[in-house]
């Protein structure tokens, strides 16, 4: 079983659409990483965070530390948000675990 | 753009052969993480620098070894280069090491990647 798992692995949507990424983690963190990988191959940190809910235009993440889970919501999706979505944990060690990732495909 | 700088974008080179990435961090990050992207194991850790000194490990092959230089910038040297070590190789940055305390200094600034193709 990974330390680290998301759901759904793959999804497509329509522009408008609310999007849910589900992270699932096994064992206790210092904080979470939701990352956006582009087609290019570039990752972009989106947020980091440790407990409770932060927002960043469209983009809202939320962590539960007791349940051992973390959400990305995306509102009114547009097809520029198509990418892999990544959630990485970050243990009481110095390293990022990694999720398989969230590959989203926003059509027009 | 992240601030973190990696050179160069694209190498190809041939099995056996030994090649050297290069990370810039953030202005004033102290810390700089290695990592590696392949098709089938997705993104893994490989190593972590905080202020020129190893601090963590992660599955690196000893085939590869990095190190952090006084100006803080890192370099990591593949050598020995196999048809698998084909992949993305991250560098990330932050500002300093988990046992700082404050959870700010926890997040990582990941630069755009240097794609090795070995053939």
């Amino acid at each position: 079983k990974n330390e680290v798992e998301q759901s759904p692995q793959n999804l497509t949507a329509q522009e408008g659409e609310f999007i849910t990424i589900n992270c699932s983690y096994s064992v206790g963190i210092s904080a979470l990483h939701w990352l956006q990988q582009h087609p290019g191959g570039g990752i972009v940190s989106l947020f980091m965070l440790s407990s409770g809910k932060k927002k960043h235009g469209r983009l809202i993440a939320t962590i539960n530390i007791q349940e051992k889970h973390s959400s990305l919501h995306i509102t009114a999706s547009h097809p520029r948000d198509s990418a892999v979505y990544i959630c990485a944990v970050l243990y009481n060690t110095d390293k990022l675990i990694f999720g398989t990732g969230t590959r989203l495909q926003v059509f027009p | 753009d992240s601030g973190v700088t990696q050179t160069p974008k694209h190498l190809i080179t041939a099995t056996g052969q030994r090649v050297t990435l290069r990370c810039s961090p953030r202005s004033g990050d102290l810390s700089v993480y290695w990592y590696q992207q392949s098709l089938d194991q997705g993104l893994q850790f490989l190593i972590h620098y905080y202020n020129g000194e190893e601090r963590a490990k992660g599955n690196i092959l000893e085939r590869f070894s990095a190190q952090q230089f006084p100006d803080l910038h890192s370099e990591l040297n593949l050598s020995s280069l196999e048809l698998g070590d084909s992949a993305l190789y991250f560098c990330a940055s932050s500002v300093g090491t988990p046992m700082s305390g404050r959870a700010s200094v926890y997040e990582q600034y990941f630069g755009p990647g240097t794609r090795l193709t070995v053939t």
